[in-house]
């Protein structure tokens, strides 16, 4: 399957600041990117969906400015955490998909807590 | 219409055992069905995936059983082994490579 990386795999920041975590695909361009957010022993909640080189679709009740998307390239996604507040602490992971491929490969997860 | 419901929540089943997690959907539109395994602090890992033009995949120990008159899927683990033991989610998306829509999830353990 296909390689995915993020970073940080973890990050602790004081209330009020952005964090920015990159999703890159290691091993094939990824036309499309998705950001999910797990809390504990929850499923995964899509977040957005991010196509290279356009403006994310963010899901119903998610913040689009609070929770910043950029798919710049066809390997790298990043989202940024804005004004980060102890109800963000969560596991942030990404996927990729090549055009025209069904399956999703996930990154590794990045365990986000704010203090 | 998007939901993917999963059973059971949590699942303890000794070494060596089957162990079985099943899905039910309803929406008909759903055509590609994957599993995934979570390990704790790990993003999830595909094991298997289905479409609905067949009834059964079978890879290694893990085999994926569907119903389409039911909208039902499910998991069977062969010969379950305690290096098993993690999270597994089913999922369903519409159209090749759209949005995945995830199952609750169920906890296994596999007891030594």
């Amino acid at each position: 399957g296909a390689v995915v990386s993020q970073h940080p795999s973890r990050v602790i920041c004081k209330s009020g600041t952005s964090v920015k975590i990159e999703c890159r695909s290691l091993d094939f361009q990824a036309t499309t990117m998705f950001w999910y957010r797990q809390f504990p022993k929850q499923s995964l909640m899509l977040m957005a969906t991010s196509n290279e080189g356009s403006k994310a679709t963010y899901e119903q009740g998610v913040e689009k400015d609070k929770f910043l998307i950029n798919h710049a390239s066809l390997t790298l996604s990043t989202l940024t955490v804005t004004s980060a507040h102890p109800e963000d602490s969560s596991f942030y992971i990404c996927s990729e998909r090549a055009g025209g491929l069904e399956t999703q490969y996930f990154g590794p997860g990045t365990r986000l807590l704010v203090l | 219409q998007q939901q993917v419901k999963q059973s059971p929540q949590s699942l303890i089943v000794q070494k060596g055992g089957i162990s079985i997690i099943n899905c039910a959907y309803e929406n008909t539109a759903f055509d590609y069905f994957p599993w995934y395994q979570q390990f704790p602090g790990k993003g999830p890992a595909l094991l298997i995936a289905i479409r609905p033009d067949v009834s059964e995949k079978k890879e290694g120990r893990f085999t994926i059983s569907f119903n389409k008159s039911a909208k039902q899927f499910s998991l069977h683990i062969m010969d379950s082994q305690p290096g098993d033991s993690a999270t597994y989610f089913c999922a369903a998306s519409m159209m090749s490579g759209s949005r995945l829509t995830f199952g609750e999830g169920t906890q296994l353990t596999v007891n030594p």
